[in-house]
């Protein structure tokens, strides 16, 4: 069974940018959270969508928005970007939203300039 | 107050040594979920191993098991016979039922070394 895929792996954008970032999850998974991971800040939770529908947002500025299909697969945008939004996206799915193990791709690395 | 506390920023094992990583939770429900990830240099997240709250049994997975102390809110992490492989960052998290969601609070993480 193929693991959670995000695309792409690796990106560099300049202030003021958007960006789309990609996660397709583990077949049969129908929670998708995304997370944001920086040196100073660690692992934050971004938000959840289950059932195509966004279950919890953490403390991001509405810049950061997110969207699920009706295949589970999500996407997330940062519109104007910032120095600081440099970081690792990583995304993760499971099979429920309440309960049971949670598996994480690989992640995006994302390089604002 | 931290959800999560990783006090091991750095640790050293020699191969095929047992090791264990410490984690101690705050949470004031009842219902949980705690993780253990491994984080190699490429940055992927590797799921290692999960506790529920209501689980009597420590959780094991091969190599891995979790000492899970409810009582004292402590969750460790216990690698057998170390690998050079297992050379990486490892996060401790919890999941709280509360939140409803997959909205998991991270430690600091603990950067294991394996020296042969």
């Amino acid at each position: 069974k193929a693991g959670v895929t995000q695309t792409p792996r690796y990106l560099i954008k300049t202030r003021g940018q958007q960006v789309t970032l990609s996660c397709s999850p583990i077949s049969g998974h129908r929670s998708v959270s995304w997370y944001q991971q920086t040196p100073g800040q660690g692992l934050q939770f971004l938000f959840e969508y289950f059932s195509e529908t966004q279950r919890n947002k953490g403390n991001f500025p509405g810049r950061f928005s997110g969207r699920q299909f009706s295949n589970s697969r999500s996407e997330m945008n940062v519109s104007t970007l910032e120095l600081g939004d440099s970081a690792l996206y990583l995304c993760a799915s499971s099979e429920d939203h309440r309960a049971g193990e949670l598996f994480f791709g690989e992640g995006s690395r994302l390089t604002v300039l | 107050a931290q959800k999560i506390t990783q006090t091991q920023p750095g640790m050293f094992v020699q191969e095929k040594e047992a090791v264990t990583l410490d984690c101690t939770y705050d949470t004031s429900d009842q219902s949980y979920g705690l993780f253990w990830y491994k984080q190699p240099s490429s940055g992927e997240m590797i799921f290692l191993i999960y506790q529920g709250s209501y689980d009597e049994q420590n959780a094991t997975e091969g190599r891995y098991s979790l000492n899970f102390q409810k009582a004292r809110k402590s969750a460790n992490l216990v690698i057998s016979a170390s690998q050079l492989g297992d050379s990486a960052m490892y996060f401790c998290a919890m999941r709280e039922r509360a939140a409803g969601a997959n909205n998991l609070f991270f430690g600091t993480g603990t950067r294991l070394t394996v020296i042969p």
